[in-house]
This record gives structure tokens, sequence and C-alpha cells, in this order.
């Protein structure tokens, strides 16, 4: 079935500093992958999408890019912020029995250290 | 304002004591779905619905029920509760089957069966 895997689980920053969180998958046909952000006593929250027919995208501070051929996306967080601190799920869709559902990979815990 | 409720937020019970954790939505979204969040696995979903009445398993939901009975509603039911629930729950809803385009995640319920 199909797999997200996601890198670092952990991850360390200095404020100012960027971050980087990578992710694979498995199903070729995956063509919708979302990243989420968890913060402390909270739901995810949706913070950015992107679809297989872009290879980049951007919204502020964050980025997200996309390599279809390699089957992997990244999230990029530059000038990172004590706020920035959370919890970072990546996911891709895949269709099971003729439906959509979204994988998520096992998250990363950003800390952003003033 | 648009959201997704989720209760009780903490729970604690005893094996084989049957519970109803409930969520509801007011966002008139068709589709809803359940995840279990545990550390190193991530968000692994547990049942969805794509409609009123219409129910489907996903990818882990040995000792699990759910209930569509009203759009807005969708509760979660362990019938008979065992320790390897312990988990911290969302239930999140979408405007887009499968959660293309983006989930709105409730709070969280944490589980705890002793």
């Amino acid at each position: 079935g199909e797999n997200v895997e996601q890198h670092p689980s952990t991850l360390s920053v200095q404020e100012g500093d960027s971050a980087v969180i990578k992710c694979t998958y498995s199903d070729s046909a995956s063509n919708y992958f979302p990243w989420y952000k968890q913060e402390l006593g909270k739901g995810p929250q949706l913070i950015i999408d992107i679809r297989s027919n872009v290879g980049e995208k951007k919204d502020q501070r964050i980025a997200v890019t996309l390599n279809k051929t390699a089957k992997h996306f990244s999230l990029h967080i530059t000038e990172t912020q004590p706020e920035d601190s959370a919890v970072y799920f990546c996911a891709a869709n895949m269709f099971s029995g003729g439906y959509n559902k979204l994988i998520f990979g096992a998250g990363t815990r950003l800390a952003v250290h003033p | 304002e648009a959201q997704v409720t989720q209760n009780p937020r903490y729970l604690i019970t005893v094996t084989g004591k049957k519970l109803t954790v409930t969520c509801s939505q007011n966002m008139n979204h068709e589709y809803m779905s359940w995840y279990r969040q545990d550390p190193g696995l991530g968000l692994r979903q547990i049942y969805y619905s794509m409609n009123v009445e219409v129910t489907d398993k996903g990818d882990v939901p040995e000792g699990y029920k759910v209930s569509r009975k009203e759009k807005r509603n969708f509760p979660l039911i362990l019938e008979s509760p065992s320790p390897n629930q312990t988990s911290l729950y969302f239930c999140a809803s979408s405007w887009k089957q499968g959660g293309l385009g983006g989930y709105t995640f409730g709070s969280g319920t944490r589980l705890t069966v002793v």
C-alpha cells in the first residue's frame, strides 16, 4: 500500500535559520500533497498544499517543492520564528477502492530556539 | 466560526466499558473522518463517511464503530475499549472527498484505557 516517509523526526534550529522537512511517497498516482502544522494541544492545521501539476508553491515564509520523478516533496520554512515550533505532518493522497484518502507521514517535531 | 468540535477532550476509562466520543462540524461538509495519532506512526484513519448513512473502514478500524445519522455529527464508538486503544483521537471534516483540498480537524480527544 501507499507509504509516506518523513524525515527528520526532530529538528532543532536557531531563530532566523531555515528549516527543511522532507517526505517521500510510494504511489506514483498520488497528485495531492498537503502539509499540516500541529501546535501543542491542538489539532493539525493545513498550512500549504501542492498538486502534481506544479513544482513549487510559496506562501510568505513557507514553500513546498515537489519532484514527481523522484517521488519526494519538501517543506521549507525561512527566517524561522519561535511560533514556528510545532509538529509538522506531510501527506499524500492515494486511491483505494475507488475513493481518495490521505496517507500521513510520522511527523517532524520542529523546535525554534530564540 | 467554522469548526469541528470534539468531546470530551480527555477521557480515562477502564477496559471493556463502552464509550462514545462525539464530533460535530458546522461547515456543511459531506466528508468526515476519524484518525488516531500515535508516536512515530503519524495519523492513521479509523473510519470515514462520505455522507449521511454512508460509512466505511479506514486503515485501523478494529475495535471501533461509527454512525452518521445527521450530516453534522459523526460519533466514534468503542464498544469494549482495550489498553491498545489508548491514543489521541482526531475528528476531521472536508468539503472534498478524502481530505483533498484540506481537512479541518477538531482539537482532539486524549483517551486512556486502563
